[in-house]
């Protein structure tokens, strides 16, 4: 039994560039939250997707958008990246009617923007 | 907006003594996890606290959920240098989201 996939796992972009990260969830789980981790800071919540629908959304601008597939795999767009976005994002999974309640994470995506 | 905080932000502690981390919301939680982050790993589920002054025991660590449920301790009993990383608790206060606390970095000294 796969726990959650993240790919890639390590991404170099330029400035102003575009994004995209993915995350297969943990077999049985429905729900996606995404996390962006900054050295040496806890994860801050971005959004979280169930039904192929963006549920909850913490305090990121729209540059950030995210997309659920009917397999429950989910994917994280960031436009127009600047230096700041450069961090680890991490992916969660999760039964949506437990909450986060043994939420698992990905081995996560370290992105560096030059 | 939601506030989590944590104190210490660092420990180091020798081989054997014992270790405390506090967890302080700025509003009141529904519920509250702990997680261990290993240096270059992800944060791994350790526990969820949900009555107030609910106290859990996971061998040697022991997790207490306050009265007011606004804060939350994780002591580690006789750490080992397996303890390493650094401890996050994070909050729901309703919302289907959790936020983070800013995370104690523990170093054990063998």
């Amino acid at each position: 039994d796969a726990g959650v996939t993240q790919s890639p796992t390590h991404l170099i972009k330029t400035r102003g560039q575009q994004v995209t990260l993915r995350c297969s969830p943990k077999s049985g789980h429905d729900t996606v939250s995404w996390y962006q981790q900054a050295l040496g800071q806890g994860p801050q919540f971005i959004f979280q997707y169930y039904e192929e629908e963006e549920r909850q959304r913490g305090n990121f601008p729209d540059r950030f958008s995210g997309h659920q597939f009917p397999n429950y795999s989910s994917e994280l767009n960031v436009n127009a990246l600047l230096l700041g976005d450069s961090a680890l994002y991490l992916c969660a999974s999760s039964r949506y009617f437990t909450g986060d309640l043994g939420a698992f994470f990905g081995q996560g995506t370290r992105l560096t923007v030059v | 907006g939601q506030q989590v905080m944590q104190i210490p932000q660092y420990q180091h502690v020798q081989e054997g003594e014992d270790f405390t981390t506090y967890c302080n919301s700025s509003t009141t939680l529904s519920n509250i996890q702990w997680y261990k982050q290993r240096p270059g790993g992800h944060p791994v589920f350790l526990i969820q606290l949900v009555k107030s002054g609910e106290v859990k025991k996971q061998k040697r660590l022991t997790f207490q959920f306050g009265e007011a449920k606004k804060n939350s301790s994780l002591h580690i009993t006789a750490t080992q240098t397996t303890d390493v990383g650094t401890y996050f608790c994070a909050g729901r206060s309703g919302a289907n989201n959790l936020f983070f606390g800013t995370g104690t970095r523990l170093t054990v000294i063998p």
